[in-house]
């Protein structure tokens, strides 16, 4: 399809784990954003791209948590020594330009930490 | 629509009404608001975005509505089905040092009954 894809669809690990969380934007868009959505929140948002550079990564929660965009195209979000907390729904979108462009929403990956 | 604690604002509303969802956003130098559908198990579904240098925006069955003087957003859903039960979430962009991150709210659930 055209849209934002995301995989895996769900992710299952133990605490202490390494888990990758991976996006595919819609093509020929320059803005990628990942969000993290707890149940019954909304998304917070975590870090966006232009191109290939972290352009704010200020909601990222703390240094376990890291995201790259090598070619300005796919994008992967790596969690280390993943906690019970980081259980939640990451969900990743992108827009044409950084420019008041609506974002569009891939529809996530659920992570359970066990 | 205005998000109070952990629980979702809910509205019920009859199939063939009109819904109106509300939304109180914090930032008063926001210059681009956005409502977003999600349904259980999605991602977030662009509806209809607003600048602040518009104060109504029409779409198709939806129209947004912008008060800066109140910092208010409503979303009217005219001739309300039932495919349109879902959570809507409103969302601004805070001028932030140049950052295009959606703050958004806690959402409303909208149920609509045949």
């Amino acid at each position: 399809g055209a849209g934002v894809s995301q995989t895996p669809s769900n992710k299952v690990t133990e605490k202490g784990k390494y888990v990758e969380l991976r996006c595919d934007p819609i093509s020929g868009h320059t803005a990628l954003y990942w969000y993290r959505q707890s149940l019954g929140q909304g998304p917070e948002f975590l870090i966006y791209f232009q191109g290939t550079g972290a352009a704010d990564d200020s909601g990222l929660p703390n240094d376990r948590f890291f995201a790259v965009r090598p070619e300005g195209s796919v994008s992967t979000l790596k969690i280390q020594r993943t906690e019970r907390g980081d259980s939640a729904v990451y969900l990743c979108a992108s827009s044409p330009t950084h420019s008041n462009q609506p974002q569009h929403f891939g529809d996530g990956t659920r992570l359970s930490i066990l | 629509g205005e998000s109070v604690g952990l629980h979702l604002p809910t509205l019920s509303v009859q199939e063939g009404d009109n819904s109106i969802i509300n939304c109180a956003y914090s930032n008063s130098a926001s210059d681009y608001f956005i409502w977003y559908k999600q349904e259980s198990g999605k991602g977030p579904q662009f509806i209809i975005d607003i600048r602040s240098n518009m104060d109504k925006r029409q779409g198709q069955r939806v129209t947004v509505l912008l008060n800066k003087t109140v910092k208010h957003l409503s979303l009217q859903i005219a001739a309300t089905q039932p495919g349109d039960s879902a959570v809507y979430f409103c969302a601004e962009n805070p001028p932030v040092g140049g950052s295009e991150k959606l703050v958004f709210g806690k959402g409303t659930k909208l149920t609509v009954n045949p």
